[in-house]
C-alpha cells in the first residue's frame, strides 16, 4: 500500500463545465476527508465520511460541491458548472479512525479557464 | 471558533542553523489536537507529529523539537542542524478532540522555510 492517491493530479477545465476527482484511501481506513487549498494558504476543511456515511458536510462551499464514498472505500469529489475560483489543489485524506493522524494525498490541481 | 495563526510566511536561513516556526492557536475547547504537517514541493502534506491538549511535555524527535505551552496557547516547531531537505511549507494545525471532529483540521497559513547550503 503506497498511501493515498488521488486521480487526477492535474484537471484543466473550462468554466462552466462539471469535474469529478477521485481519492483512494489507505487500506482499512474507515475515515474520508476532502480540504481545499488556495495558493498560498492552509488547507480548508470540505467534507468527511466514515465509512460510507458522510458526518459533515456543511462546509462545502456552496451546492455546486458533492462527494460520495459510495461503498466505503474510495470516494469522488464533484463540481458542477465550475467558477474561476474553484481552481485549487483539492487534498484529499484518510485515518483509521477518528482518533489517530491522518494522511494525505498528493491531491489534484484544478484550474478552471 | 477555532483559528490558527502562524505569523511568520516565509523564513530564510543557512544550513546547520536552528530554526523555530511559531504557531499561536485560539479555541473554546477544553480538549483538543494539535498538529504539524511538512508540505515539500510534491504537495503532499507530510504529518509530523500530534499532541493532545492535556499533554504539555515537550517532544523531541530527532533534529525536530515541539514546545506545547497551554498558557500563551502557543505549539512551536524547532529544527536543530536545518538541511537543505528541510525546505518547505509547514503547517500548524487544529482539530477538537471528540468523535465527531477528530481529523476536522482548522490549518495556519503556513511557514515557508528555505534551508540554503
Amino acid at each position: 500500500d503506497t498511501g493515498v492517491s488521488q486521480n487526477p493530479r492535474h484537471k484543466i477545465t473550462k468554466r462552466g463545465q462539471n469535474v469529478t476527482f477521485r481519492c483512494d484511501p489507505i487500506s482499512e481506513h474507515n475515515r474520508l476527508y476532502w480540504y481545499r487549498q488556495t495558493l498560498g494558504q492552509g488547507p480548508e476543511f470540505l467534507t468527511y465520511f466514515q465509512n460510507e456515511a458522510q458526518l459533515e458536510k456543511s462546509r462545502l462551499l456552496s451546492d455546486r460541491f458533492s462527494a460520495e464514498r459510495p461503498k466505503g472505500s474510495f470516494s469522488t469529489l464533484e463540481i458542477q458548472r465550475t467558477e474561476q475560483g474553484d481552481s485549487a489543489m483539492y487534498l484529499c485524506a484518510s485515518s483509521f479512525t477518528e482518533n489517530t493522524e491522518a494522511f494525505f494525498g498528493q491531491g489534484t490541481r484544478l484550474t478552471v479557464v | 471558533a477555532q483559528k490558527v495563526t502562524q505569523a511568520q510566511t516565509e523564513i530564510s536561513v543557512v544550513e546547520k542553523e536552528d530554526v523555530t516556526l511559531d504557531c499561536v492557536y485560539e479555541t473554546r475547547d477544553t480538549t483538543y489536537y494539535l498538529f504539524w504537517y511538512k508540505q515539500p514541493p510534491s504537495g503532499e502534506l507530510v504529518f509530523l507529529i500530534r499532541r493532545n491538549s492535556f499533554d504539555e511535555q515537550n517532544e523531541i524527535s530527532g533534529r525536530y523539537s515541539w514546545n506545547f505551552q497551554k498558557s500563551t496557547s502557543s505549539f512551536n516547531f524547532t529544527i536543530t542542524a536545518s538541511q537543505v531537505v528541510d525546505s518547505a511549507v509547514y503547517f500548524c494545525a487544529l482539530s477538537e478532540a471528540d468523535y465527531n471532529a477528530g481529523n476536522m483540521l482548522t490549518f495556519g497559513g503556513g511557514t515557508r522555510l528555505m534551508v540554503k547550503p
